[in-house]
């Protein structure tokens, strides 16, 4: 069964230092892979997505991540946080399952960004 | 704007009681979903919706059922709310059938406590 794992629950960084949040995924074909922020008290929303081609992927909020198919691994990067990036980031993964197309998540990573 | 709007952002229940919780979205999506969120669970799919009066059961659907009357609106329904319950419930929407379309755009979310 397909499934993404999200090794880190929680990470400290400090403000201005490089970040890298992990994911890890599982499926048998060209994976869709996803990231998505949640902010306090909000919803989620998509930071950047991968689907074929280049294996490094740039999205909003100066976020990037580089697909590595051999490693089975989604990394998630960002050269120097802000304390607005303080927030929990999930990876997902979109799986077909008797010809409906869903997303699979993983438990999250919960970032806080000291001053 | 895309929007995904869920009618309440708190609710408090009493166990027993059945529970309605809306959302509507503006975008003409076809497909739409329910999730519930859990502390180190990440996303977990209760049920989700690709055409009007058409539902799927998700992974976890035990407890819950859906209704789609009009191709915006999607409601979950808690038969008999029990304090496992307590959760926090995302609603989501995408557009099209294929794969690469299931970017989901999510509502800010309903905390719901059971008493």
């Amino acid at each position: 069964a397909q499934s993404v794992t999200q090794p880190d629950i929680h990470i400290t960084v400090s403000e201005g230092a490089s970040l890298e949040l992990r994911c890890n995924y599982s499926y048998g074909a060209t994976p869709y892979l996803f990231w998505y922020v949640q902010s306090p008290g909000q919803g989620l929303q998509l930071l950047l997505k991968y689907f074929s081609g280049d294996t490094l992927v740039q999205g909003i909020k100066g976020f990037e991540a580089e697909f590595k198919r051999s490693q089975s691994s989604f990394n998630l990067r960002k050269p120097s946080v802000h304390w607005s990036d303080a927030a929990e980031y999930f990876c997902a993964v979109g799986r077909t399952t008797g010809g409906y197309n869903k997303l699979i998540f993983g438990a999250g990573t919960r970032l806080a960004v000291h001053p | 704007d895309v929007k995904v709007t869920q009618s309440s952002r708190y609710l408090v229940k009493r166990t027993g009681e059945k529970v309605f919780l809306e959302c509507v979205q503006d975008m003409d999506h076809e497909n739409m979903f329910w999730y519930r969120q859990d502390p180190g669970l990440g996303l977990r799919l209760i049920y989700f919706s690709y055409d009007v009066k058409m539902k799927e059961k998700g992974d976890i659907p035990e407890g819950y059922s859906v209704s789609r009357e009009k191709k915006e609106r999607f409601s979950l329904i808690l038969e008999s709310a029990s304090t496992n319950q307590t959760s926090m419930y995302l609603c989501a929407s995408s557009s099209g059938a294929a794969l690469m379309n299931t970017e989901a755009f999510f509502g800010q979310g309903t905390r719901l406590t059971v008493v």
